[in-house]
């Protein structure tokens, strides 16, 4: 079974730049999440989408990131324009839904912002 | 304070040494309790999740919930050089997918 898929997998930018991140999910996993993770913490839920409907998106600021999930299968997640303090890693995931829901995990995209 | 909390270390023990990992959780509504490994520039993994309180036991790992306490631990076993990496606990409340996770714990096991 293939993982869930990120792309690029590193990037740099300077700030006030925008950037776009990709990600393609477990095969018939209908739940998605975009996290942030910066150095030294833990994952932070950005966004949580159910098919292509946005669950949860709380933590997301919305005034420079965006994302969406077009036919419920692949997503980008945007920022612009981009601070310095956005340099992290940003994690996909994906589950399949029930009780423990285990997420599955991408292989994330390290951003630094100049 | 924050909901989850978890020691960042680094933790450094000799192979085959038994480890302790811990966090700390102030919401009662945690229900579901994960531990996930995390290796350098990789994604987290799942290794081990416990519904409620008690004990569960895989191979080498046990993990532990206290909800009297807000604990959970996650021992690791005759530790391996292989087991080097970031511990992070995570944990959601029944009836929601959004998981909390604490800040993760690096741990190097010396050869």
């Amino acid at each position: 079974e293939a993982g869930v898929a990120q792309s690029p997998r590193y990037k740099i930018i300077e700030k006030r730049q925008s950037v776009a991140f990709w990600c393609n999910p477990i095969s018939g996993h209908a739940t998605l999440y975009w996290y942030q993770q910066i150095l030294g913490q833990g994952p932070k839920l950005l966004i949580q989408f159910q098919n292509n409907g946005v669950v949860d998106d709380s933590q997301l600021p919305k005034d420079r990131f965006s994302a969406e999930r077009l036919k419920g299968v692949d997503s980008t997640l945007k920022i612009q324009p981009a601070k310095l303090e956005d340099s992290a890693v940003y994690l996909c995931a994906s589950s399949l839904g029930g009780a423990i829901n285990e997420q599955f995990f991408g292989p994330g995209t390290r951003l630094t912002v100049l | 304070q924050k909901e989850v909390e978890q020691d960042p270390g680094p933790l450094s023990v000799p192979e085959g040494a038994i480890v302790s990992l811990n966090c700390t959780y102030s919401n009662s509504a945690f229900q579901y309790f994960m531990w996930y490994r995390q290796y350098s520039r990789k994604g987290p993994e799942l290794l081990m999740y416990t519904y409620s309180s008690g004990n569960k036991e895989d191979g080498r790992f046990t993990a532990q919930v206290d909800k009297s306490s807000k604990y959970i631990s996650l021992f690791i076993r005759d530790s391996q050089p292989s087991d080097s990496a970031t511990y992070l606990c995570a944990m959601s409340g029944s009836g929601t997918y959004k998981y909390i996770f604490g800040t993760g714990t690096r741990l190097k096991v010396l050869a």
